[in-house]
Order: C-alpha cells, then structure tokens, then sequence
C-alpha cells in the first residue's frame, strides 16, 4: 500500500525551540493537509496546499506556525518559537483529485515542555 | 463554513449487536461524505465514503446512509467484533472531484464488549 510518510514520529522540544515537521506526500497526490488533533479541539485543519499552491492557512496561528511545499515530494510544518499548548498529534494527509478521500500519514506526537 | 455534528460522542455494545453513529452537516454544497476509523495511537483510516448522488453504500459489515434533505448521514456497523473498537470520525467535504477540505465530526469512542 502507498503511503504518506512523516518524520519525526515524536519530539519532544523545550518552549520556545523551533520544531519542524516534516511530511511525503504520496505519488501522484496533488493536494496536501496539515491537521492537528488534541482531545480538546479534535481534528483541525491547519493549512492545505494543491499542486504546491497554498490554498488555505486561516487555521494556522501566522504569528509561529508556517507551512510549505518546497517540491511536490515534500511538505514541511514550521513552529517558532514553539509553545507548551502547540503539544498536540499533528497528521499530514495528501489525496488526488479523483481518488476517493485522504491518506493521513502516522502523525509527529509533539510535546513541548 | 461547514459545521458538522456527531453524535454519540460515545457508543458501547455487545458483540455482535449493531452501532449506528449519526452526522449532520450545515452547507447544501456538501457532497462528499468520508467515515474514518482511528484505533488508539494511529492514523485516522478511510473505511466507506458516500457522495451525494447515492444515497446508500455497503461494504460487508460497513453502510452509510445519507439523506440530503435533511442534511444527515450515517454510519451503521453489523454484527460488531472486539476489533471494531475505535473512534469513528464523519467528516463533510464541498469538493466533488476536486477533493476539498475535509469538514470533521468530533468523533465517536466505540467500545465493543466481548
């Protein structure tokens, strides 16, 4: 089975440490997520891209969080500086504009102390 | 936006009984409709989806049923198995083929009892 690959799995940071996620898409998949699940929140989405292009980033906190997609076989997640309530699962997820749904990648458990 | 609503947030039964975990949704546009399974410490996983041109879909044990009018779908589970157990997220999407963004329930913790 194909599928999306995210690093690191865990990580753990002190606050204000910058944290990068990193997410590969699966081939051929031109639309990319990024969702963060807490208990609280559940899943929400933080930013999408198609074809590379951002398409919306209205979840993300702009003030540290960024996201790209340097080429179609990488897309990163960026916290800086982080904070204690940034701990959360954050999932990548990429699907094909005729494919049925998404495939999330496992998830980066982050925890910020 | 599209505002989803899941209900139980929480579902026990008995092997081999049924569970039914009802969605509503907010935006007419809604057409396509995906149900995820997430086991303890992995990955949300696709299990059925339903677009909004049917109004039924099965999958052995799985179905889903949507009713546009009233803005409702369903997910029913069949002769429930241990390994059933896991929460269970709706979701809404506008997207057609486009595959827009995905619009989530706050999912629903099933427990199945042996």
């Amino acid at each position: 089975d194909a599928r999306v690959t995210q690093t690191p799995r865990h990580k753990v940071t002190e606050m204000g440490q910058e944290v990068t996620m990193r997410c590969q898409p699966i081939l051929g998949h031109n639309t990319v997520f990024w969702y963060r699940q807490t208990m609280m929140q559940g899943l929400e989405l933080l930013a999408y891209f198609r074809n590379r292009a951002p398409l919306d980033d209205s979840g993300m906190p702009k003030d540290r969080f960024s996201a790209e997609m340097p080429d179609a076989t990488l897309a990163t997640l960026k916290i800086q500086p982080s904070e204690p309530r940034d701990s959360a699962v954050y999932f990548c997820a990429s699907g094909k504009r005729t494919s049925h749904g998404y495939t999330f990648g496992s998830g980066t458990r982050l925890t910020v102390v | 936006g599209e505002n989803v609503e899941q209900h139980p947030s929480t579902l026990s039964v008995q092997e081999g009984d049924s569970a039914v975990i009802k969605c509503t949704y907010s935006d007419s546009a809604s057409n396509y409709f995906p149900w995820y399974k997430q086991e303890l410490g992995k990955r949300p996983q696709l299990i059925i989806d339903i677009r909004s041109n049917v109004g039924e879909k099965k999958d052995q044990r799985i179905a889903v049923t949507l009713n546009k009018t009233a803005k409702h779908f369903s997910l029913h589970i069949t002769e429930t198995q241990p390994e059933d157990s896991a929460v269970y997220f709706c979701a809404a999407s506008d997207g057609g083929s486009t595959l827009g963004r995905l619009y989530f329930g706050r999912g629903t913790q099933l427990t199945v009892w042996p």
